[in-house]
């Protein structure tokens, strides 16, 4: 079975800081994907970042990247020059395979409030 | 390119009645997701579901819910006999058939309120 876990349950950041967002998670699996997604206060469910636990490389997207520590089985989010509209909850989740069509395990979320 | 369409976005129903949730995936995708978010958690996965075929129901409780995607028209969440514990937001996602992409997109989630 998979788990995720994330132990900040909220935050607080000044504008224009960066920010990270921790996530461990435990597996298994010798092949898996770790996702971060967001979540504004509207509801919905943005996807913002993809790993593959092949990856040797850090995934980067604009202003966030995800810091992969395969050994401490960690798959932080780093938000660079955070912005207003980056509060909202965020989610660390992870899939059994590095490839597509599989289910999503989700963490409970870090909420995100960026101060002006 | 539409998104994933769900609807209806917000639901009121009194226990005892009939839920029935749409989602019509992305254009081109033929694999959908169910998840349920309750109130201050993250999702959890319940169904995964292709054209006619359920492949994995394991999040999905054993009574009261079912789930199908028709060869045509969208997929249908269905929860019989609400009760409140019943009330959350449920999101569908919808992936390609090329297993190379990975990633799922969700829609704009059901809020289903039981009273």
């Amino acid at each position: 079975a998979q788990k995720i876990t994330q132990t900040q349950p909220g935050m607080f950041v000044q504008e224009k800081e960066a920010v990270t967002l921790d996530c461990t998670y435990d597996t298994s699996d010798q092949s898996y994907g770790l996702f971060w997604y967001k979540q504004p206060s509207s509801g919905e469910m943005i996807f913002l970042i993809y790993q593959g636990s092949y990856d040797e490389q850090n995934a980067t997207e604009g202003r966030y990247s995800l810091n992969f520590q395969k050994a401490r089985k960690s798959a932080n989010l780093v938000i660079s020059a955070s912005q207003l509209g980056d509060s909202a909850m965020y989610f660390c989740a992870m899939s059994r395979f590095n490839f597509g069509n599989e289910k999503l395990t989700f963490g409970t979320g870090t909420r995100l409030t960026i101060i002006p | 390119n539409a998104g994933v369409m769900q609807n209806p976005r917000h639901l009121v129903r009194r226990r005892g009645q009939e839920a029935r949730l749409r989602c019509s995936p992305m254009k081109g995708h033929s694999h959908v997701y169910w998840y349920r978010q309750l109130p201050e958690e993250g999702l959890k996965f319940m169904v995964y579901l292709q054209k006619e075929n359920i492949i994995d129901e394991s999040g999905m409780p054993k009574e009261r819910f079912s789930a199908e995607f028709p060869k045509e028209g969208p997929s249908i969440l269905r929860i019989q006999q609400v009760v409140r514990g019943d009330s959350a937001a449920y999101f569908c996602a919808s992936s390609p058939e090329d297993r190379g992409v990975v990633t799922q997109y969700f829609g704009p989630g059901t809020r289903l309120l039981v009273l």
